[in-house]
């Protein structure tokens, strides 16, 4: 089965440092997602992105947070300004339209902000 | 409001013994529902879906979930367990076409 993959698996960065989180979504899929999951948290959504921009973003997803699909095949996540509050589970998923509910997801980037 | 309640964050079975991970959505129209599995480091695989078609939903592994309107339910169901099954699962909920809330997850813990 086609898979979405991020790197890296694990980013140790620097308070105040700015991050970027890597995805490819599967190739033929029209809609990409951000989620994240704090230690012991639920699963929380941030953004959704279709035809080129944000679809529908969280509370969650303030001005730090930026989303782009460069170049027809990765979808990143910046993190302008990150805080201890930010480390998590970042997931990256996609799906390939409207009407396919299945939702696929990549293994995640464990971001760590000392 | 869309809402999903897992109502057990900790299960624990013994290998071969049913298991019965439950779920309780908030909705205001018949939602589309979900079962993802979270195995240690590893993605999120989804499991099995309700799209309102049968309200008895099989999946991978055995597993199986009942859509229960009247109790606005979604528990997930394995007559057997086993080892490999020792995980995280999460009950999503589709609001909206586009945005999937997850349940706080049940840890089901596997004993020999």
């Amino acid at each position: 089965e086609p898979e979405v993959t991020q790197t890296p698996s694990h980013q140790v960065t620097q308070m105040g440092q700015e991050v970027i989180l890597h995805c490819v979504p599967i190739s033929n899929h029209l809609y990409f997602y951000w989620y994240r999951q704090i230690l012991g948290q639920k699963v929380e959504f941030l953004v959704s992105f279709y035809n080129n921009e944000i679809s529908e973003k969280s509370e969650i997803f303030d001005d730090q947070f930026s989303v782009e699909r460069p170049d027809g095949s990765n979808f990143t996540l910046k993190i302008r300004s990150t805080k201890l509050e930010d480390s998590a589970m970042y997931f990256c998923a996609s799906r390939p339209g409207q009407g396919v509910e299945k939702l696929f997801f990549g293994s995640g980037t464990q971001l760590s902000v000392l | 409001a869309q809402s999903v309640t897992q109502l057990d964050s900790h299960v624990s079975v013994s290998e071969g013994t049913p298991v019965l991970l439950r779920c309780n959505y908030s909705s205001s129209y018949s939602p589309s529902l979900f079962w993802y599995v979270q195995h240690p480091n590893k993605g999120l695989q989804l499991l099995l879906k309700y799209t309102s078609a049968a309200t008895l939903v099989k999946g991978i592994n055995g597993f199986e979930a009942e859509f229960k309107k009247s109790e606005t339910s979604f528990h997930l169901t394995k007559p057997s367990a086993h080892m490999s099954d020792a995980a995280e699962y999460f009950c999503v909920c589709l609001y909206n076409f586009n945005k999937f809330y997850f349940g706080s997850g049940t840890k089901l813990n596997v004993k020999p």
